[in-house]
């Protein structure tokens, strides 16, 4: 059974770099062809899809975004962090991870996600 | 990067009906389009992929077509557990790109 759980801080103040860990089960990201996602959800808005990691290590991340993100995995703690610099009350979101199987395009299975709120 | 428009942005119909969600996107992506449900405070949930195969477990009253710009998603008898809102995302290329939602009630 595969799960995934998101975990890091529910309030960052403005301009710092937010941190969020992805720990997961029932999967291994040593996997040919399976990766692991972020994407993110304003409060009452639609989803956004932030960056990937694939199980070569292969990264792809938003455009818009991309010079505020890194995504990194440790296959031995089956996890995969998210940084994001330089936050903005904007950047207010739940932040969900998911698993992408191999030879698909789609997300699978999602963590409940983690609602960073940015303020000071 | 590819836009994926979603319409209606929401909508109410009543216990029963047929309920049909569009989805354009701004180029050519294929069959490279999956459909997902979101109830409130939950995470998305996988219903279609690839244009139109039924996720294992998903009631098959659910389905999806089309092929190329335009998609349709369409559940054929709406229940009260169908509430939430729908997101199609393309994944023909990066940047991965999701529709706005439609937000479906009941009347």
């Amino acid at each position: 059974q595969i799960t995934l759980k998101e975990s890091g801080p529910t309030l960052v103040k403005p301009t710092q770099t937010l941190t969020l860990t992805c720990t997961f089960s029932g999967f291994s990201l040593t996997t040919s062809g399976v990766g692991v996602g972020w994407i993110r959800q304003p409060p009452g808005k639609a989803l956004e899809w932030l960056a990937l990691i694939f199980w070569d290590d292969d990264k792809r991340y938003s455009p818009s975004l991309k010079s505020r993100l890194t995504i990194t995995k440790d296959t031995s703690k089956n996890q995969v962090v998210l940084t994001m610099t330089d936050m903005d009350p904007v950047d207010t979101a739940t932040y969900y991870c998911a698993h992408r199987p191999t030879g698909y395009g789609y997300f699978d299975y999602w963590g409940q996600g983690a609602l960073v709120t940015v303020s000071s | 990067d590819i836009q994926m428009t979603q319409s209606p942005s929401s909508l109410s119909a009543s216990v029963g009906d047929r309920v049909t969600i569009t989805c354009q996107a701004s180029q050519d992506i294929s069959y490279y389009l999956n459909w997902y449900q979101q109830k409130p405070g939950k995470a998305p949930e996988l219903l279609i992929y690839d244009g139109s195969n039924l996720e294992t477990g998903v009631p098959s009253s659910f389905s999806g077509s089309g092929s190329g710009t335009d998609f349709t998603f369409t559940i054929s008898s709406l229940q009260p557990e169908d509430i939430a809102t729908y997101y199609c995302q393309q994944y023909d290329e990066f940047p991965l790109t999701f529709g706005g939602g439609t937000k479906v009630e009941i009347k």
